[in-house]
């Protein structure tokens, strides 16, 4: 599995949209990408995940470069709540998660 | 919707004791998994059972035992507990067999410590 860069923290005020960065620049084709985030005491939640084209769900979007080297979380309204630690993986098939150091986003009031 | 839920969230063992770490999905998910996660060491397999009847090991199974009692069931087992594994022990599950690119899903944790 390709090896992911992340900043070790960030801040965001509340209301805005939250941008996390993500480089896996040794990513193969078959590899996806995948984001998590864990709140203190408890456990990883699942995020969003995609191969190469950008994704969208109710809680964010994923947008990937063309040549899949990087990648960008976005959550559109950041709320305190979303104050967390934030993971992304890449993984091909396979069936362990490696989670690395992540990224601890503070939500500012 | 519960989602994956680990029983019991706490617990305190002496050296040597046994205990069972239960977990359940109610997803209807083909695949659950054991991790522990340490302080500073991200977190690391130790089994998972990719379909009702199989088990197989991950990176960290030495210790532990596990069973896939039915599908919504797989249970953790430490026969005799000991200090280095005080940890955080999370279940997953993924709608998935082996090899899959589903996501896993996540139970809120057993927090265990050996003395």
């Amino acid at each position: 599995d390709a090896k992911t860069t992340q900043p070790p923290s960030m801040d965001c005020a509340e209301g805005r949209a939250a941008n996390l960065p993500c480089n896996h620049s040794t990513i193969s084709g078959n590899e996806y990408v995948y984001w998590y985030r864990q709140i203190h005491s408890q456990g990883p939640q699942y995020i969003i995940h995609g191969l190469k084209n950008n994704e969208t769900n109710e809680m964010a979007s994923l947008i990937i470069t063309e040549d899949r080297k990087s990648s960008t979380l976005i959550l559109p309204h950041a709320t305190l709540r979303d104050t967390a630690v934030y993971y992304c993986i890449v993984k091909k098939g396979g069936n362990q998660f490696y989670f690395g150091t992540g990224t601890s986003l503070t939500v500012i009031p | 919707n519960a989602g994956v839920t680990q029983t019991p969230k706490f617990q305190v063992l002496k050296t040597g004791q046994s205990m069972t770490l239960q977990c359940a999905q109610d997803m209807n998910h083909n695949s659950m998994y054991w991790y522990r996660q340490d302080p500073g060491m991200g977190l690391r397999l130790i089994y998972y059972s990719a379909s009702e009847g199989t088990t197989d090991k991950g990176e960290v199974p030495n210790g532990y035992n596990v069973s896939r009692l039915n599908k919504r069931e797989f249970s953790l087992r430490l026969e005799s507990a000991a200090p280095s594994q005080t940890s955080v022990y999370f279940c997953a599950s993924s709608r998935g067999g082996q090899g899959s690119n589903q996501p896993q899903h996540f139970g809120d944790g057993t927090r265990l410590s050996i003395l």
